[in-house]
């Protein structure tokens, strides 16, 4: 079974500051990284992918892969009360999609 | 519009009577996917499909169905529903693995 964990939160962060999201993955042979957003009561929307080691940006979001340790994370610099939001991490093992139970981000005015 | 269409978006049913919850995409994607979400637990896939006429099963295939006719279509269908299967699930389409998620159906079964 493959399993991807996350910290369910809730994360709460000011407005402008970083905010740091986290996640591992039991699978060593995982190629494929992805960050979905999903507001409540919404599906989820693709916002970031990474397949190599080392960082990724996208304009306020940066997703960092590091597959030694088996972890991928995703900053939110300037964080706006629009990213409030539950934040799914998925990985891919053959051809099968694994997401994370989300951690939930609530940025403060 | 490129898009994932999913009827119905919601629905309350019992035990026992068949359902078939569609899925319909316009972007040509070969890749196509059921997954159901419930809380604590996640997105799970149900099943998911590389191409017409291909499907394998995800990690929670008991109790549902699927065919691949079309590549447009890929309808998921509960023969005989229970309670346990009360979810809010997504059909999902593909190019390469960057997934695009239809807006939702919320299945309730009594």
């Amino acid at each position: 079974q493959k399993e991807v964990e996350q910290n369910s939160g809730p994360l709460s962060v000011p407005e402008g500051a970083i905010a740091s999201l986290n996640c591992t993955y039991s699978d060593r042979g995982s190629q494929s990284f992805f960050w979905y957003r999903q507001y409540s009561g919404k599906s989820p929307e693709l916002i970031m992918f990474i397949y190599s080691n080392g960082d990724k940006e996208d304009g306020r979001f940066t997703a960092q892969l590091n597959k030694a340790s088996q972890y991928v994370s995703l900053l939110i610099r300037d964080s706006q009360p629009s990213d409030s939001a539950t934040y799914l991490c998925a990985v891919i093992g053959g051809n099968q999609f694994y997401f994370g139970t989300g951690t939930s981000l609530t940025v403060i005015p | 519009e490129a898009q994932v269409t999913q009827n119905p978006r919601y629905l309350i049913t019992v035990t026992g009577k068949k359902l078939t919850v569609t899925c319909s995409q316009n972007m040509n994607h070969e890749y196509m996917s059921w997954y159901r979400q419930d809380p604590g637990l996640g997105l799970r896939q149900i099943y998911y499909s590389m191409n017409v006429e291909v499907t394998d099963k995800g990690d929670v295939p008991e109790g549902y169905k699927v065919s691949r006719k079309e590549k447009r279509n890929f309808p998921l269908i509960l023969e005989s529903p229970s309670p346990n299967q009360t979810s809010l699930y997504f059909c999902a389409s593909s190019y390469r693995y960057e997934q695009f998620f239809g807006p939702g159906t919320r299945l309730t079964v009594l």
